[in-house]
């Protein structure tokens, strides 16, 4: 039982456009979710969060939209770069002091091409 | 700053075989966690120490597995006996608080032939 899901498995843009990265999730009772950018060979590396308490969360060029009624979050990238091509994964935490488990999505090859 | 290591990169083992991974957090960290990523699947969660101390081993697959954290540093994850579908990427990360944004390693690539 899948309680985070990415759908897409791969997604590809032109090098300057929007990138947009979908995650759904199940459990009412995460409230903290997370984006990890990874390349070959490495470990995922923390890129954004947000808190249930908010809808949008912005850094730089990434920003993560949530909609809790729908149990819907999003990743922007504005404007896409070459170097953005990663496989992302959404994650998604509880509260009550369980905050510390991640629970992961299969993840969303992104392609930026030049 | 030291990242959080691995080692080793790959491992190589048959089936029934013993192996042993190890992961160096990074230096202050009290929470230590251990998660895999068997191909095509989803990155799980199997536990989490504080310090020495097991905090959570729910997501751990049966007894064959086994993970120690000596002294509050390193961790160790001993697989015995190993079967095929332990065949996977182990990723070992820690946080210096609960906050759910730890780092990772790069990963044990482990192939149980």
């Amino acid at each position: 039982d899948q309680q985070v899901k990415q759908n897409s498995p791969s997604l590809s843009v032109q090098e300057g456009r929007i990138s947009i990265l979908n995650c759904d999730y199940t459990n009412s009772m995460f409230d903290y979710f997370l984006w990890y950018k990874k390349y070959p060979a490495e470990g995922p590396t923390f890129l954004i969060s947000i808190s249930s308490i908010k809808d949008k969360n912005e850094d730089g060029r990434f920003t993560v939209f949530l909609n809790k009624s729908a149990k819907h979050l999003s990743l922007h990238i504005v404007p896409s770069q070459p170097g953005d091509s990663a496989v992302y994964f959404c994650a998604a935490s509880g509260s009550g002091g369980s905050n510390y488990k991640l629970t992961f999505g299969k993840g969303t090859l992104l392609t930026v091409n030049p | 700053e030291a990242g959080v290591t691995q080692f080793p990169s790959h491992s190589v083992i048959e089936k029934g075989q013993t192996v042993t991974l190890r992961c160096d957090p990074i230096s202050g960290h009290d929470n230590l966690y251990w998660y895999r990523r068997v191909m095509g699947k989803e990155i799980k969660f199997l536990l989490h120490f504080v310090k020495e101390s097991k905090q959570d081993e729910s997501g751990m697959p049966n007894n064959r597995f086994l993970a120690e954290r000596t002294g509050g540093t390193y961790s160790t994850l001993k697989v015995q006996p190993a079967e095929l579908e332990d065949s996977g990427v182990y990723f070992c990360a820690s946080s210096s608080s609960l906050i759910a944004s730890a780092f990772f390693g790069q990963g044990t690539r482990l192939t149980v032939v």
